[in-house]
């Protein structure tokens, strides 16, 4: 079925350092992908997305590129800051029209000052 | 614009009782999506109202139910509620009435429900 894989948390980094959270896939079709953000006490904000293969989301610093022969969209960062501390989960929705998505696990980021 | 709203933010109740939980979403939003949000299981999809009928349902059992009313607005209900009900319970919502093709998949969240079951 379909899926999504986020690499294990927690990470934790220090502040202006380069971040990656690798995300795989798994899909029937050809899914949109995305990026969203939750802070504590709050509900999930979109980061980015990418709707086709070698599309690339970017936002607030982030970037990610849909890679289909990897079926990888793996989430970057040149300099994190501490506010960028929060839990990222990367999601698809693998039927386009059906809005219904299949979410990682999630990975808990922690930038140190 | 305002974002998509539910209400109540915070819920306690027994096992047992049941629940209603009520979202609003974007103006001119007509999809709802809602999900469940626990530390065990993540984020997994409950179901989604469009037009008021449901499109899609995940892999819970007839305990969660839902309904979508005219204006777009949605509630979900959760009977005879167990201890494992206990979670963040978000609604989505999607499809605003201008943009293309790209904009008919993003989904917008609101702060969720939180739900403890004594």
């Amino acid at each position: 079925g379909d899926s999504v894989t986020q690499m294990e948390g927690p990470v934790t980094l220090s502040e202006e350092a380069f971040l990656t959270i690798n995300c795989t896939y798994t899909a029937t079709g050809y899914p949109s992908l995305f990026w969203y953000v939750q802070y504590p006490g709050e509900g999930l904000q979109l980061l980015l997305k990418a709707t086709k293969a070698d599309d690339k989301g970017s936002n607030k610093g982030f970037e990610a590129t849909y890679r289909k022969e990897t079926t990888s969209f793996h989430l970057e960062k040149g300099s994190v800051q501490v506010s960028d501390s929060a839990v990222y989960f990367c999601a698809q929705n693998p039927e386009r029209g059906a809005q219904k998505l299949v979410f990682g696990q999630g990975t808990r980021l922690t930038i140190n000052p | 614009k305002a974002g998509v709203t539910q209400t109540p933010r915070y819920l306690i109740k027994t096992r047992g009782q049941q629940v209603t939980l009520s979202c609003s979403p974007i103006s001119g939003h007509r999809s709802v999506s809602w999900y469940q949000q626990t530390p065990g299981q993540g984020l997994q999809f409950l179901f989604e109202y469009f037009s008021e009928t449901q499109r899609n349902k995940g892999n819970f059992p007839g305990r969660f139910s839902g309904r979508q009313f005219s204006n777009s607005r949605s509630e979900m209900n959760v009977s005879t509620l167990e201890l494992g009900d206990s979670a963040l319970y978000l609604c989505a919502s999607s499809f605003p009435k201008s943009g293309g093709l790209l904009a008919r998949d993003t989904q917008y969240f609101g702060p969720g429900t939180r739900l403890t079951v004594l």
